[in-house]
């Protein structure tokens, strides 16, 4: 099973600023089929990014996505109010897919 | 518009059934994959399988391989999680969402709006 790790666990900025999250597997996630999610309290997740680095529909281009293999950032350039939230990366290369155990980005 | 539609949250015994649904709307429902994801109260996404619709292949995480059951009906565009006997443990927010491609490696692009199910004595 590839264990997928993010950090920061918590990460405090203001809006403007720019957010780095990480997210490390445990083993190499071939072909980048890594994705990242937002969530909202009460809300089901949202896809933001495929693909590593591809933004799905609608999503504004302030989010990026980066990396290959064992490493992958979400880059969130200009915080605005509505993206404090929880996010998630996921890989679906291999069974079970799995989840990192989120990181949440609060107002500071 | 694809959608994706839960059953109403629920109140169990421990020990009791149950069969939650996922209605789909909006595209091809047997040419996509469609997973369940569990979140435990305060807690993060736990991805427990996915199931095809077009010929009800499915794939279960071994963490839920044996405690939970997929289906799907294709006369109904509707995907199906079912427990035969709950536990408390089973007490979460159960999402279904849909592979964003025609292949069991993919993404969820679209989620349904979560099912609450409480399990208590």
């Amino acid at each position: 099973e590839i264990v997928l790790t993010q950090s920061p666990g918590t990460l405090s900025l203001s809006p403007g600023e720019r957010a780095t999250l990480s997210c490390r597997a445990s083993q190499s996630v071939s072909s980048s089929y890594l994705a990242w999610y937002q969530q909202k309290p009460g809300q089901a997740p949202r896809l933001l990014i495929y693909g590593a680095s591809s933004r799905a529909i609608g999503i504004p281009d302030r989010f990026s996505g980066s990396g290959s293999g064992t490493d992958f950032t979400l880059t969130i350039s200009r915080l605005e109010p509505e993206d404090f939230a929880v996010y998630y990366c996921q890989q679906y290369v291999s069974s079970p897919r799995t989840f990192g155990q989120g990181t949440r980005l609060e107002i500071k | 518009e694809v959608q994706l539609v839960q059953s109403g949250a629920e109140v169990k015994k421990p020990g009791e059934s149950l069969m939650i649904s996922c209605k789909a709307s909006g595209y091809s429902f047997t040419t996509y994959w469609i997973g369940w994801v569990r979140q435990m109260p305060g807690k993060g996404l736990e991805w427990m399988g996915i199931i095809y619709p077009g010929d009800s292949g499915t794939r279960y995480s071994p963490s839920f391989q044996g405690q939970v059951t997929f289906s799907a009906d294709k006369s109904t565009n509707t995907a199906f999680l079912q427990w035969n006997s709950l536990k408390a443990s089973d007490t979460a927010m159960y999402y279904c969402a849909r592979h964003m491609a025609p292949r069991p490696t993919a993404g969820f692009d679209y989620w349904g709006q979560g099912t609450l199910v409480t399990v208590s004595s």
